[in-house]
């Protein structure tokens, strides 16, 4: 089956860690660029951070940038975000979704997302 | 970067029409015809709808129609039926630097 998997939110302090991980299946994983977008309770959707194919080129927004690293593992087929530095405004569920290579610059798969809350 | 605008609600009986408004600038959906749609309904993932601002993904009813005019994009859902009840967000695509915006969500209701 074809699919995307979230692992890895809970409830974390601010100021602290996590490391979400997304599991690709069913597909060749290299194939596709991979993305984070979040959406806090009740909010829109927010692209935060995306990743080439080979993992040699990373993009972050702004409001996540210097605290959040996402990268890839091709040969393990899972992509992850490390998340330091959380702040409350950081609350929300994390979706990954993958963009084709050949260009067309669309989600065209979405995981389940995780959920991360920041608060004391 | 800035997030697209749309309405937050749009409504219509079953069959009729409704249609959704996406207006970003000229350095997101002016600039690129990389314009898609999602449709998200209460705690699920969103599913792409409209791709490259008319294309349809394979499994789509063609009763969800995309286009774009200048710095505004538009999905069109004809026949309203009773699942097409959800959120759509548009998302364009934006440069190198922030690669995607989405829009602000639209709630589609089916009266």
């Amino acid at each position: 089956e074809v699919q995307l998997v979230e692992s890895g939110g809970g409830l974390v302090q601010p100021g602290g860690s996590l490391r979400l991980s997304c599991a690709a299946s069913g597909f060749t994983f290299s194939n596709y660029r991979m993305h984070w977008v979040r959406q806090a309770p009740g909010k829109g959707l927010v692209w935060i951070s995306g990743i080439n194919s080979d993992g040699s080129s990373t993009r972050h927004a702004d409001s996540v940038k210097g605290r959040f690293t996402i990268s890839r593992d091709n040969a393990k087929n899972t992509l992850f975000l490390q998340m330091n530095s959380l702040r409350a405004e950081d609350t929300a569920v994390y979706f990954c979704a993958r963009i084709e290579v050949s260009g067309t610059r669309a989600f065209d798969m979405w995981g389940q997302g995780t959920m991360v809350t920041a608060s004391s | 970067q800035s997030a697209l605008t749309q309405p937050p609600s749009a409504s219509g009986s079953p069959g009729q029409s409704v249609t959704i408004s996406c207006t970003g600038t000229s350095s997101d959906v002016g600039g690129y015809n990389y314009v898609s749609w999602y449709q998200q309904h209460p705690g699920k993932a969103p599913k792409l709808m409209i791709y490259e601002v008319s294309k349809r993904p394979s499994g789509v009813p063609d009763r969800f129609s995309g286009s774009k005019s200048g710095n505004t994009a538009s999905l069109t859902v004809s026949g309203l039926q009773a699942e097409d009840e959800a959120d759509y967000y548009c998302s364009s695509y934006a440069g190198s630097n922030t690669p995607y915006v989405f829009g602000t969500g639209t709630k589609v209701t089916v009266l």
